[in-house]
């Protein structure tokens, strides 16, 4: 059974960069597809972009311009990095797994717990 | 963006009850539509994907139907571990959208 967990800081200064990381366990992160997701608090959900084990990436229009991800394969991780934050980014952020990016397959089947992103003025 | 609205925000219900949980798209997305369950504190699960298979381990009394714009998830009886907020989820198309959520509430 697969197994996705978030790290990084819980608080990031307004204009800063957030930088996420998620370990997958009991599974290889090369041969699915994986995703960053947040919730801001009492919100719903927001896809942010995916990544694909050869580097392939595709991000939400509305933040192509601050967010990357990136994944290294020797470590079974991948990662976030989002720069200069607002309050608006203040969000537990979800890393998810998926099969691809086709329309049969762009669904989240594995999840980690999420990591709670306080971005403070 | 393709938006995904779901009906009711809220609904009351008892152990025992039918529950329908609607989601619609601002556009056609043929079958392309997963169901997720969410509890306070926890990641979602997945229940549904392409409007209607089962997700492995998720119980029979979840079942979803609709194509085109319009979709539903309904539990046939509900029971007590199933009171929390379901989200729908469009993958025709990126950006990936979710529905704002239902949030279903013991009455």
């Amino acid at each position: 059974q697969v197994q996705l967990q978030e790290s990084g800081p819980g608080l990031v200064k307004s204009s800063e960069t957030l930088s996420l990381t998620c370990t997958v366990s009991g599974g290889s992160i090369s041969s699915y597809y994986w995703s960053w997701i947040r919730q801001p608090p009492g919100k719903g959900l927001e896809w942010i972009g995916s990544i694909y084990y050869n580097g392939v990436t595709n991000y939400i229009p509305s933040l192509k311009s601050r967010v990357s991800i990136s994944l290294d394969t020797s470590k079974n991780q991948f990662s976030l990095n989002l720069k200069s934050v607002t309050a608006a980014d203040t969000a537990v952020y979800h890393c998810a797994r998926h099969r691809g990016t086709s329309s049969s397959q762009f669904y989240f089947d594995s999840w980690g717990q999420g990591s709670l992103v306080t971005v403070s003025s | 963006d393709i938006q995904m609205t779901q009906s009711p925000s809220s609904l009351s219900a008892s152990v025992g009850d039918r529950v329908t949980i609607t989601c619609r798209a601002s556009q056609s997305i043929s079958i392309y539509l997963n169901w997720y369950q969410q509890k306070p504190g926890k990641a979602p699960k997945l229940l549904m994907y392409v409007a209607s298979s089962l997700q492995s381990g998720v119980p029979s009394r979840f079942s979803g139907s609709g194509s085109g714009t319009d979709f539903t998830l309904t539990i046939s009886s509900l029971q007590p571990e199933d009171f929390a907020t379901y989200y729908c989820q469009q993958s025709y198309s990126t950006p990936i959208t979710f529905g704002q959520g239902t949030r279903l509430e013991i009455k």
